[in-house]
């Protein structure tokens, strides 16, 4: 069964350091979707990105993060001065419009801000 | 006021058991419904979508109420491995977007022999 994957599954960095974290979508999917869940709390939602611009961003999405897709299959989370409260795992999703609206997860990464 | 809100739970139950899970959501522009389960430190899983006519998956039975905005999940005949975090989940759908997921807290469910 196909399945979205994610690298690294574990990455530390220090508090105002850039971090990039890779997402490879399911190979016939055209919907990308970064969330995050702080520990013991809710899963958020981040950006939406389709046809190689962003669709919809939530107000976490500050001007210290940025997604692209830079060679037609990894889609990447950039974050450019992490602070503390970036420490979270990180879930990319994605969905085929043309089979449903079920997105599916890869496994995360787990940020830890130092 | 919350946009998906759901018992927290613990549910501890014994295997065997039938347990029910509710959920509400404030935004009537939700469009599509789901549930997912989560094992700790791990990814939202699909376990369902949910449908105005109710459907079934196995021991697994879902309900929408578009009217009370209200979703349920029914487990039947309990698991050990049904053990797990349940997340109710809805669709909102902006304008030209295809939307995005908003979580519940989700509900713990644990499953003892």
């Amino acid at each position: 069964e196909p399945e979205v994957t994610q690298t690294p599954s574990h990455q530390v960095t220090q508090m105002g350091q850039e971090v990039i974290l890779r997402c490879v979508p399911i190979s016939n999917h055209l919907y990308f979707y970064w969330y995050r869940q702080i520990l013991g709390q809710k899963v958020e939602f981040l950006v939406s990105f389709y046809n190689n611009e962003i669709s919809e961003k939530s107000e976490i999405f500050d001007d210290q993060f940025s997604v692209e897709r830079p060679d037609g299959s990894n889609f990447t989370l950039k974050i450019r001065s992490t602070k503390l409260e970036d420490s979270a795992m990180y879930f990319c999703a994605t969905f085929s419009v043309l089979v449903s609206y079920e997105q599916y997860f890869g496994p995360g990464t787990r940020l830890t801000v130092t | 006021r919350k946009e998906v809100e759901q018992d927290p739970g613990p549910f501890n139950v014994p295997e065997g058991a039938t347990v029910a899970f509710n959920c509400t959501y404030s935004n009537s522009a939700s469009q599509s419904f789901f549930w997912y389960r989560q094992d700790c430190r791990k990814e939202p899983k699909l376990l369902m979508s949910v449908y105005s006519s109710g459907n079934e998956d196995g021991r697994f039975t879902a309900q929408l109420n578009r009217a009370s905005q209200y979703i349920s999940l029914l487990i039947r005949d309990s698991k050990l491995s049904d053990s797990a975090t349940y997340l109710c989940v809805v669709n909102i759908i902006y304008g030209g977007s295809q939307g995005n997921l908003i979580f519940g807290k989700g509900t713990k469910l644990s499953v003892k022999p």
